[in-house]
């Protein structure tokens, strides 16, 4: 069956500091990834989406990047995170080539900025 | 822009008591519909979803969702909710041909034992 890994459960980090959390998924091979910023009472928002290794595709322009080094890995990625950058970051995947699909969802990474 | 309305944020029912969440969305195209559920402590998992045929969709744990076309809605629905549905419920829409879920704010519900 297939699994999919979020690391660090939680992370507080300072104004300026780098970020890197990171996304894996287990008993798939080329899943579609995404990763979401989930922020209190306006429900869950796309940052990016990626359907092959390499392959980035970004939703809403913001200091956050992502990489996707291996087949079943994805990476979030700042370079100095903003006070604004808070918040619960959900990776999740689907099936490749079967849209419309279901995403399946990670445990999330509770970000906060100091 | 597409957006999705889930017009209670937070409500609370007794258990037994009949349940129904409202969403409605904003795009005038062929949709694909959801509902996911977060129970406390667990991942986002999808509850029911709608792509077409039938459009009262049943999912698991007794809910089903209505799409209503005219209406550009798909409420949630139980008949009769237990403790353990106390969980936060989210709509979300993906218009044909597009990754992107769009999704609602949220709907917290809190059944009273």
């Amino acid at each position: 069956s297939q699994t999919i890994h979020q690391w660090p459960a939680t992370l507080v980090q300072p104004v300026g500091s780098p970020l890197s959390l990171e996304c894996t998924v287990e008993g798939t091979s080329n899943p579609n990834l995404y990763w979401y910023r989930q922020a209190a009472g306006r429900g869950l928002q796309l940052l990016f989406y990626s359907v092959g290794i390499g392959q980035i595709s970004s939703e809403v322009p913001q200091n956050l990047s992502a990489s996707r080094p291996q087949d079943r890995q994805f990476i979030l990625s700042s370079k100095k995170l903003l006070l604004s950058d808070s918040g619960f970051y959900l990776c999740a995947w689907s099936v490749p080539g079967a849209f419309p699909d279901t995403q399946y969802f990670g445990p999330g990474t509770r970000l906060t900025v100091l | 822009a597409q957006s999705v309305s889930q017009h209670n944020h937070h409500v609370i029912l007794s258990e037994a008591a009949s349940l129904e969440l409202g969403c409605n969305y904003s795009y005038g195209g062929t949709v694909n519909l959801f509902w996911y559920v977060q129970y406390p402590g667990q991942h986002l998992q999808l509850l029911l979803k709608y792509f077409s045929g039938d459009p009262l969709v049943k999912g698991i744990k007794g809910f089903e969702a209505e799409f209503i076309k005219s209406k550009f809605s798909f409420n949630l629905r139980k008949p009769s909710v237990q403790w353990s549905d106390t969980a936060e419920y989210f709509c979300a829409v993906t218009p044909d041909s597009n990754y992107q879920l769009i999704w609602g704010a949220g709907t917290k519900l809190i059944i009273k034992p």
